[in-house]
C-alpha cells in the first residue's frame, strides 16, 4: 500500500522558532513536493523537489527552504516562524511522466 | 509558469442531479490534467485524471473532458450521492525533465439527500 508519511499531524510553535516539517515516502518517487492550503487558495506549492538534492522553487517559497538528503525523505523548513505561516501543508509524492500524486495526511501548523 | 483557474467555488446540488465544475489553464504545453478530491479532514485522492491526447475519458459517474484550443477541462459528476460531498481540485501539469502540479483553488460540492 502506498504510503506518504508526515511526522506530525499537528504543531503549535512560538513566533521566531525554527520549525522542521518531514515528510517520507515509502514509493521510491523521484518528485517531492510541498503544499500549503488555506480556504479559498486551495493548494500552494511551495517547493518541489526531482532528486536528491534538487530542488524548485513554487509559487510560494518566501520564508521556507527544503531539504532533500535522501531520496525518500523531504524536509520543509520555516527558518523563523511567522502568524502567516499559520496553515495546513500536504506533502505529496509522484513517480516520474504523468503520474498520480500521493499525499500525506496534512500538518495542521499553528504559529502564536 | 502555470496558472489554473477553478468555478464555481462551491456548488451545491440535489442528490440525483448532476455536477459540472470548470477549469482553465494559461500554459499551453501543460499535457496532463488530473482531479482530486478531499473529502473532510482527509488527504485529498486522484479520482481521474485525462492526458492531452484524449477529448474525453469516463469512469462509472464520473466524466472529463479536455479542449486543448480553448485550454478548458471539466469534471462531470451524474446522479450525484451524498458521499459525493467534498471539495474537488482540478489540476495542470506538463512533462519536461520533472514534474510540477498545479492546483487550481478547488470546488466545495454539497450533495442534498
Amino acid at each position: 500500500d502506498v504510503k506518504v508519511t508526515q511526522s506530525s499531524r499537528y504543531l503549535v510553535k512560538r513566533t521566531g522558532e525554527k520549525v522542521f516539517l518531514e515528510c517520507v515516502q515509502d514509493m521510491d518517487h523521484e518528485n517531492m513536493f510541498w503544499y500549503r492550503q488555506d480556504p479559498g487558495l486551495g493548494l500552494r506549492l511551495i517547493y518541489f523537489s526531482y532528486d536528491v538534492k534538487m530542488k524548485e522553487k513554487g509559487d510560494i517559497p518566501e520564508g521556507y527552504s527544503v531539504s532533500r538528503e535522501k531520496k525518500e525523505r523531504f524536509s520543509l523548513i520555516l527558518e523563523s516562524a511567522s502568524t502567516n505561516q499559520t496553515s495546513m501543508y500536504l506533502c505529496a509524492s509522484s513517480g516520474t511522466g504523468l503520474t498520480e500524486a500521493f499525499f500525506g495526511q496534512g500538518t495542521r501548523l499553528t504559529v502564536v | 509558469g502555470e496558472n489554473v483557474e477553478q468555478h464555481p467555488s462551491t456548488l451545491s446540488v440535489q442528490e440525483g442531479d448532476s455536477a459540472v465544475i470548470k477549469c482553465t489553464y494559461s500554459d499551453s504545453a501543460s499535457n496532463y490534467f488530473p482531479w482530486y478530491k478531499q473529502e473532510l479532514g482527509k488527504r485529498p485522492q486522484l479520482i481521474i485524471d485525462i492526458r492531452s491526447n484524449v477529448g474525453e475519458k469516463k469512469d462509472q459517474r464520473i466524466a472529463v473532458t479536455l479542449n486543448k484550443t480553448a485550454k478548458h477541462f471539466s469534471l462531470h459528476i451524474t446522479e450525484t450521492q451524498p458521499e459525493d460531498s467534498a471539495v474537488y481540485f482540478c489540476a495542470a501539469s506538463r512533462r519536461t525533465s520533472y514534474d510540477k502540479v498545479i492546483f487550481g483553488p478547488g470546488t466545495s460540492l454539497s450533495v442534498i439527500p
